[in-house]
């Protein structure tokens, strides 16, 4: 059903510590995740794309993993900035020829300088 | 090197008023979406279209709700009689092609519609 307007959860970190946001995504068949970063009055930012066929990959200063077992994903950030200081969602999709992406509801990364 | 542009970025609008939305994709990106965010909310997928073709759009709400990508111009999202629901971020995106590659679907700042 529809969600009412809940607070984020918010993960609150201090500046240069290592940061993991983590997402529950629901369907089974999802084959391909994204994670986004949404500032304040701005769209949605590409951080990082994983396959189903894969359980981890590696970009700059982020690592996602995923475990398709309990349908789990998880976004880890180095040395944790404050302009990563935003709204984390997690993106899943499954197959088709469309790009029809299921978003999570969304954490905010407070980092503490 | 102009990202996907949507305007207005802020509408309001009274009740049983109608709100137009416009978006121009990325050059060369002949598929655009339409996605939906309420306050505190994730994006919710609304309508996929490519040039005079809507190809997806078990997202949209049955009445009052339309999306068009003309052969020319922009993608247009259009609500009629506005409602105080209808308050939220819309947010268009593109990519250059279908299939699942996150890393080519962009997303404009959005237009945000307020409802009074």
């Amino acid at each position: 059903g529809e969600s009412v307007g809940l607070h984020l959860p918010t993960l609150s970190v201090q500046e240069g510590d290592n940061s993991i946001i983590n997402c529950a995504y629901s369907n089974s068949a999802s084959d391909y995740f994204i994670w986004y970063k949404q500032e304040s009055g701005k769209g949605p930012q590409f951080i990082i794309d994983i396959r189903s066929n894969m359980d981890k990959r590696q970009g700059q200063r982020v690592t996602v993993l995923l475990n398709k077992t309990v349908k789990h994903l998880s976004l880890q950030i180095a040395a944790t900035q404050p302009g990563d200081s935003a709204v984390y969602f997690c993106a899943e999709t499954y197959g088709g020829a469309t790009n029809k992406l299921i978003f999570g509801t969304g954490t905010l990364l407070a980092v503490q300088p | 090197n102009a990202g996907v542009m949507q305007n207005p970025r802020h509408l309001v609008r009274r009740r049983g008023q109608e709100a137009r939305l416009r978006c121009s994709p990325m050059k060369g990106h002949s598929h655009v979406y339409w996605y939906r965010q309420l306050p505190e909310e994730g994006l919710k997928f609304m309508v996929y279209l490519q040039k005079e073709n809507i190809i997806d759009e078990s997202g949209m709400p049955k009445e009052r709700f339309s999306a068009e990508f003309p052969k020319e111009g922009p993608s247009i999202l259009r609500i009629q009689q506005v409602v105080r629901g209808d308050s939220a971020a819309y947010f268009c995106a593109s990519s250059p092609s279908g299939g699942t590659t996150g890393n080519t679907i962009y997303f404009g700042e959005g237009s945000w519609l307020t409802v009074v």
